[in-house]
């Protein structure tokens, strides 16, 4: 099926370990997004590409590095984890032209 | 002040109710205006666009007042299948990137 696909789903890790969470979109689209949603906080946006080659921070890039592999794929690292990572991590993506996007499913993050 | 704020939930209303949501947003220069929704554990998916005459969709119409920088959502005859969180959006002029409101959650009941 197309549309964003990311992985993992579930992730525990230990404070202190790294991970990459990966994103990838099959729809061609220029633009994608990383945002993490936390109870009562809605989603905010971490990092996102506006094109292939390009990243810049959003709203709360600390504890976080981005790479635009390709057109079709988006990482979001995490050097080193830490406890206020725990949350629910959304990669979205965007087709030049239209503003509204398309969500993959969601990677659940706890760091103990 | 957040970018944009909404009506802190939980709202719970009967099956047939009709039911409205309220939302703010902080930068006049934004174009832009959707209501997405969630359910529970899922990814966010777009409901409707907001225009400036106001638009509907079925029993969902949204209505934007840019004086005000004031969204609104209605759900008319509620269904059960309406429980879900709603999410205003608002995008930031620079770099088409969207802004979340907390959203409010939804329970309609038999």
């Amino acid at each position: 099926n197309a549309g964003v696909t990311q992985t993992p789903k579930f992730q525990v890790l230990k404070t202190g370990q790294s991970m990459t969470l990966q994103c990838a979109q099959d729809m061609n689209h220029n633009s994608m997004y990383w945002y993490r949603q936390d109870p009562g906080m809605g989603l905010r946006l971490i990092y996102y590409s506006a094109s292939e080659g390009t990243t810049d921070k959003g709203e709360v890039p600390n504890g976080y590095n981005v790479s635009r592999l390709n057109k079709r794929e988006f990482s979001l690292r995490l050097e080193s984890a830490a406890p206020s990572q725990t949350s629910v991590y959304f990669c979205a993506s965007r087709s030049r032209g239209t503003i509204s996007y398309t969500f993959g499913s969601g990677t659940r993050l706890t760091v103990v | 002040r957040k970018e944009v704020e909404q009506d802190p939930g939980p709202f719970n209303v009967p099956e047939g109710a009709t039911v409205a949501f309220n939302c703010t947003y902080s930068n006049s220069a934004s174009q832009s205006f959707f209501w997405y929704r969630q359910d529970c554990r899922k990814e966010p998916k777009l409901l409707m666009s907001v225009y400036s005459s106001g638009n509907e969709d079925g029993r969902f119409t949204a209505q934007l007042n840019r004086a005000s920088q004031y969204i609104s959502l209605l759900i008319r005859d509620s269904k059960l299948s309406d429980s879900a969180t709603y999410l205003c959006v608002v995008n930031f002029p620079s770099g088409g990137k969207l802004i979340f409101g907390q959203g409010t959650e939804l329970s309609v009941k038999p």
